[in-house]
């Protein structure tokens, strides 16, 4: 059975890091084709892909927020981190960790955290 | 603005057949699998259907999926009320991004 779990901070303050844990079990990011992806969802929003890490260490950047996101993988942990640089209130949102698929089929998030809140704010 | 598109709402009402359209470009339903998700109030989202067609296993076979060329829809029949939800189309782009289209509200009259 497979599930993942994300942690953080549930309020930080504008410009500070984010850093968040996905902690996940029933298949090892060392399996050739296994990734897990960041995604996020404002309040009344839609989705919105973040990153993607492979069992590779090949790593994968949302266009508009690579120059602020890094993913990471602790693989004798089954973790998988990622920090948020310079956060602002629009980046209120719920922040879901998900499983993805690989190739051509890395749009396929076929199981997710429960998510985790994390509102921006002084 | 999402990169695939999507109408902001559906409807119809129970036991009707309704379709959600999702359109993108060459560079990601054109090359890539298209997947759809639902997600109920409150709670993450649910693979619904995966590389194009394809249903996980739990998943109705009221839900069904297509893709031709640079478009795919989602196709639900005999609707029912806990069907009420938002779905979502997702893909891979050949730019090397996950691109999500802009969800659909569907109500069940």
């Amino acid at each position: 059975q497979v599930t993942l779990r994300e942690s953080g901070p549930a309020l930080v303050k504008p410009t500070q890091t984010l850093t968040l844990t996905c902690a996940f079990s029933g298949f090892s990011l060392s399996t050739f084709g296994m990734c897990v992806s960041w995604i996020r969802q404002p309040p009344g929003k839609a989705l919105e892909w973040l990153a993607l890490i492979d069992w590779d260490d090949d790593k994968y950047y949302s266009t508009s927020l690579k120059t602020r996101l890094t993913i990471s993988k602790d693989t004798s942990k089954n973790q998988v981190v990622l920090t948020m640089t310079n956060m602002d209130p629009v980046d209120t949102a719920t922040y879901y960790c998900a499983r993805t698929g690989s190739g051509s089929s890395r749009g396929q998030f076929d199981s997710w955290g429960q998510g985790t809140l994390v509102t921006v704010s002084s | 603005q999402s990169v695939l598109t999507q109408p902001p709402s559906a409807s119809g009402t129970p036991g009707q057949r309704v379709t959600i359209s999702c359109s993108g470009s060459s560079s990601n339903i054109g090359s890539n699998t298209v997947n759809w998700y639902q997600q109920l109030p409150g709670t993450a989202p649910k693979l619904l259907i995966y590389s194009n067609n394809q249903r996980p296993s739990g998943v109705p076979d009221r839900f069904s999926g297509s893709k031709s060329g640079t478009s795919a829809s989602l196709a639900i029949s005999g609707l029912q009320s806990e069907d009420e939800a938002d779905y979502y189309c997702a893909a891979w782009d050949d730019s090397l991004i996950g691109v999500f289209g802009g969800g659909t509200k569907l109500t069940v009259l």
